[in-house]
């Protein structure tokens, strides 16, 4: 079975230092991935999503950038990071086909920026 | 545009109890729906899902929920409440033509009391 591997589950960064949060994937091929943050309380944003290797799109204008060097691999990154960066984030995958599989996640990682 | 709204942030029942927590979406296109939990610093399950075919869908743990085009509504159910339901619950949808990317509500966090 398909599953999501993210770390680290928890990081405390200061304001201004970068960021790099990584996924990687199992069991599957050629996943549609995505990265979502959800704040306290708060639903899910999705803040980037990749079709394809070196493919990324982003859904909100923000401190944050994603990239996809392999297939099964997924990162999100940050050169100075803001409070406003504070929060859960999780990566996902979708299946290519059937698109409505629904997502797998990972187990997510609680940034707290200070 | 695709979206969801779920009403009641906060759900409490007792156990063994009817469970219902409400859902209604908004889609241009025939929707993909599901219903997803999470528990306290952990990512999303999938619970269930609705893509085509029989509109009463069965998932994990006892739950169901019933697709209902005229009302535009995904409501979740489950007959008898158990203290380990006790989660967030998060109702999303997805459109086939778009890239597999789900919008989530914002959430009703369910409390069972013994």
């Amino acid at each position: 079975s398909q599953t999501i591997h993210q770390w680290p589950a928890t990081l405390v960064q200061p304001v201004g230092s970068p960021l790099s949060l990584e996924c990687t994937v199992e069991g599957t091929s050629n996943p549609n991935l995505y990265w979502y943050r959800q704040a306290a309380g708060r639903g899910l944003q999705l803040l980037f999503y990749s079709v394809g290797i070196g493919q990324i799109s982003s859904e909100v204008p923000q401190n944050l950038s994603a990239s996809r060097p392999q297939d099964r691999q997924f990162i999100l990154s940050s050169k100075k990071l803001l409070l406003s960066d504070s929060g859960f984030y999780l990566c996902a995958l979708n299946r290519r086909q059937p698109r409505y599989y629904g997502y797998t996640f990972g187990s997510g990682t609680r940034l707290t920026v200070v | 545009a695709q979206s969801v709204t779920q009403l009641g942030s906060h759900v409490s029942v007792s156990e063994g109890a009817l469970v219902l927590l409400r859902c209604n979406y908004s889609s241009s296109v025939p929707p993909y729906l599901f219903w997803y939990v999470q528990y306290p610093n952990q990512g999303l399950q999938l619970l269930l899902k609705y893509t085509t075919g029989a509109t009463l869908v069965k998932g994990i743990n006892g739950f169901e929920a019933e697709f209902k085009k005229s009302e535009t509504s995904f409501h979740l159910t489950k007959p008898s409440a158990h203290m380990s339901d006790a989660a967030e619950y998060f109702c999303a949808v997805s459109e086939e033509t778009n890239a597999g990317k789900s919008t989530f509500g914002d959430g009703t966090t369910l409390t069972v009391k013994p």
